[in-house]
Formats: structure tokens, sequence, C-alpha cells
């Protein structure tokens, strides 16, 4: 089993759609969950970050992780053709360097 | 130049070609990884960095090899490639564990590697 599962995707929505974007995870040791963002020939760029259980939000971003089930979310919502990119969760426990990425979800959002 | 930069963007490269990529960053950090993006996998990390000593090497085969003189320069040589190395090569920097609550790593563009 993966340390971390994320659906490949790809997802294509229509512009102004609430996206949900998910990842599971095996390792109860996980404290610090993050959503990159990777847009085509870039690396990836931190999008949001959350320590342990509960909701972030920022701007049209919502984090959500439950660690009861080891599920992370992220939604966006009135997703605009700019959000199209490579949405990659990541997580880590405490104190580490080492962060564990899912493979990553492809999202187009088309006008 | 800020945040992290690798070089070359694009390297194509025989199986018994040696060439390095690079990667600068200017954000202050004093840890560097490399890592291996290929097609529908996870984000591999090869090589952590910490205060230019090597911490971590995740059972990478020995045609690669990292370098990293200082803090903020970071070098992956490269020779006797397979075909199956063809991927991303990022590189990321970031504050050792310890000084920041978490471990935010700041990638550069990657150098997409194809080799022949």
């Amino acid at each position: 089993q993966k340390e971390v599962e994320q659906d490949p995707g790809p997802l294509s929505v229509p512009e102004g759609a609430i996206v949900s974007l998910n990842c599971t995870y095996s390792n109860s040791a996980f404290q610090y969950f993050m959503w990159y963002r990777q847009y085509s020939r870039k690396g990836p760029e931190l999008l949001m970050y959350t320590y342990s259980s509960g909701n972030k939000e920022d701007g049209r971003f919502t984090a959500q992780v439950d660690k009861s089930s080891k599920y992370i979310s992220l939604f966006i919502r009135d997703s605009q053709p700019s959000d199209s990119a490579t949405y990659l969760c990541a997580m880590s426990a405490y104190n580490t360097d080492k962060l564990i990425f899912g493979t990553g979800t492809r999202l187009q959002v088309f006008p | 130049e800020t945040g992290v930069t690798q070089t070359p963007r694009h390297l194509v490269m025989g199986m018994t070609n040696k060439k390095s990529l690079k990667c600068e960053q200017h954000l202050g950090h004093n840890a560097m990884y490399w890592y291996k993006q290929s097609a529908k996998k996870p984000l591999e990390l090869m090589f952590v960095y910490s205060l230019e000593e090597r911490v971590e090497n995740n059972s990478v085969p020995s045609r690669f090899s990292p370098e990293c003189p200082n803090s903020s320069h970071l070098f992956l040589h490269l020779h006797t490639l397979q075909p199956e190395d063809s991927a991303l090569y990022l590189c990321a920097s970031s504050y050792i564990p310890g000084q920041r609550s978490y471990n935010e790593q700041f990638f550069g563009p990657g150098t997409r590697l194809t080799v022949l």
C-alpha cells in the first residue's frame, strides 16, 4: 500500500464549478498537510498548508484534514481557467525534512 | 535572480555521456533536495543535504552523484544513464526542521532530461 494515494485524474470542469481534490494516507504520524500546485513546465509551488485536523481557508481555496479517516481535501470555489494545473498533496511527520507526495491530480477548467 | 533556479532547463544525452545539473537557491535556506518526477508517479526524493551535509540517499543508483559545495548551490552529476532515467529533475530548498514548524520546500522549474 502506498503511503499517500491520490487520483491522478484528469479532472475537467467548467469555469465557475466547485472542485474537490482528495488524498488518503496510511501513516498516522503525519502532522503537516500541504497542497502544491504545479503549472505546466514549472516546479510545484505551495498553495495551502494545514497542521493536524481542521479546515483552512484562503480566498477561493479551502483545505480540510480529517486525521481520523486519514483523508485530506482541497476545495476550489468558482474555479477559473487559470486554476488549470496539477495539484499535489504532500505530508510529513513532525520535525522531519521528508515530504511524502501523492501522484498529483491534473485539473483542467474550461471557459 | 530570485527563488530557486535550475540549469539547464532541457537536456538530451546519450547513455555514455557525462553531464551535470545545477541548482541555485537565493532564499537563505540551509537544506536542499533533489527529486525525480516521472509521469503518473509521486515525486521521488533522491538526495537531501542539510547544512551542506548529505543526510539522505534514497537508494539512488550510483550513476547519479550529488554535490553540495555550499548552502546555495547543489549539483547532480550524471553518467552512464539509462533510458528509464528520463524524467523531470526538480531541485528544492527549505529551512532545516526545527527552524520552522513545518518543512515548506520551494522548488525550481526543473530540468527535463531525456536519455537516448
